[in-house]
């Protein structure tokens, strides 16, 4: 079964632009979880979606929102790009909600912003 | 709300000796454990988990943790280390009982395997 397939791997942006990342879950997921890696806040979670329906949210400015399609797929979006918004950002899925589910992380895609 | 701490940002040690990496937890209501292996340029990779049971787990890669509730611990050991686990290993935790699948994650510990 393929895993979680995160697209760009790679994205320069410049301040004030936005943009759009897009993870797709492994097959029969339908739970996506977006995090974000930086040196130095570490791991932070972004949102959480199932079912098309953002059931969770961490404490990130609404500059990030994201969507679930449904397909299972999501994309999220950054507007009004910061530096501090460079990182990497991992996208994770699994089989339904539930915190006892695992969660399956992909490549990340590792933005810079210049 | 939960929290990780992960004492040792940094970990050396010589192939084939013994490696224990520390987590301890804070948490007002019972969790679940887990700890993460990252390799350089890719995302993460599940070593073993803890939701209830044996408070011995064992996973991947000869891994194994042990859950010390009263300790609130939750540390990582092998008994013999390969050049391969060089990598970063993560302790995360996340609020037991509910439908949320919100992960809170340590800082990471850097573990380095010399030949």
């Amino acid at each position: 079964k393929a895993g979680v397939t995160q697209t760009p791997r790679y994205l320069i942006k410049t301040r004030g632009q936005q943009v759009t990342l897009s993870c797709s879950p492994i097959s029969g997921h339908r739970s996506v979880s977006w995090y974000q890696q930086t040196p130095g806040q570490g791991l932070q979670f972004l949102f959480e979606y199932f079912s098309e329906t953002q059931r969770n949210k961490g404490n990130f400015p609404g500059r990030f929102s994201g969507r679930q399609f449904s397909n299972s797929r999501s994309e999220m979006n950054v507007s009004t790009l910061e530096l501090g918004d460079s990182a990497l950002y991992l996208c994770a899925s699994s089989p339904s909600v539930g915190s006892t589910d695992t969660q399956y992380f992909g490549p990340g895609t590792r933005l810079t912003v210049l | 709300a939960q929290s990780v701490t992960q004492l040792d940002s940094q970990v050396p040690v010589f192939e084939e000796a013994p490696v224990e990496l520390r987590c301890n937890y804070s948490s007002s209501v019972s969790v679940y454990l887990f700890w993460y292996v990252q390799y350089p340029n890719q995302g993460l990779q599940l070593l073993l988990k803890y939701l209830s049971g044996s408070t011995l787990v064992k996973g991947i890669n000869g891994f194994e943790a042990e859950f010390n509730k009263s300790q609130t611990s939750f540390h990582l050991r092998k008994p013999s280390v390969h050049i391969s686990d060089t990598a970063e290993y993560f302790c995360a935790v996340i609020a037991g009982g509910t439908s949320y699948g919100k992960l809170t994650f340590g800082q990471g510990t850097i573990l380095t395997v010399h030949p």
